[in-house]
């Protein structure tokens, strides 16, 4: 049975900070997703990862992946109010067939 | 702007009522599925459908049914609501043989009195 655990689960941090995110995944999978959760919203899709040492960045958050590791990074550099959200990383444990199993999520909060 | 679209932001209902969710989704997608999310758990798949009248059972489907009729609609059917199902109910589509991840809809909060 695959599982995805991230760490830490909730994050406080002051503006103008780095920090990262991180999600470890227990069976052999070369496909991770990012998505963010704003409060009462939906996900929305932030990074998708699909190969060993896949790096994608957007803005002041930046993902990657280790697969050998079973390992993904979601790093936040100067950190802004308006990256406070949740995030979610996610697996797909079914090849060819997307089926996505999700971490706990990260609540992150950004002190002025 | 494709969409998936759940019909309900909020639902109150009482225990032993059947419960019905709706998505449906304009994309054109053959993959659909529904998770739970509930604090600390993050989200788990209740049932998922990779074609019309398909469904295959998620990590969680005990209590859960689900109907694919046309490929636009998958419905969510809570066959005699219990308390312990009051949650958060997101629908999710894929295309077929797409590794882009998953469109999300906006969600229904369910609370079982």
């Amino acid at each position: 049975e695959l599982k995805v655990e991230q760490n830490p689960l909730f994050l406080s941090m002051q503006e103008g900070k780095n920090y990262t995110i991180y999600c470890n995944y227990s069976t052999t999978s070369d496909r991770l997703y990012w998505y963010r959760q704003d409060p009462g919203k939906s996900l929305e899709s932030l990074f998708v990862l699909l190969s060993n040492g896949a790096v994608k960045q957007e803005g002041r958050l930046m993902a990657s992946l280790d697969t050998k590791a079973r390992l993904s990074t979601l790093h936040i550099t100067a950190a802004v109010h308006d990256l406070s959200a949740t995030y979610f990383c996610a697996v797909d444990y079914h090849q060819g067939a997307q089926k996505l199993v999700f971490g706990q999520g990260t609540r992150l909060t950004i002190n002025p | 702007d494709v969409k998936v679209t759940q019909s309900s932001r909020y639902l109150v209902k009482r225990t032993g009522e059947k419960v019905f969710l709706e998505c449906v989704q304009d994309m054109d997608h053959e993959n659909m599925f529904w998770y739970r999310q509930d604090p600390g758990l993050g989200l788990r798949l209740i049932y998922f459908s990779y074609d019309v009248k398909m469904k295959e059972k998620g990590d969680i489907p005990e209590g859960y049914s689900v109907s694919r009729e046309k490929k636009e609609r998958f419905s969510l059917i809570l066959e005699s609501a219990s308390t312990n199902q009051t949650s958060m109910y997101l629908c999710a589509s894929s295309p077929r043989g797409s590794f882009h991840g998953y469109t999300f809809g906006s969600g229904t909060r369910l609370t079982v009195v």
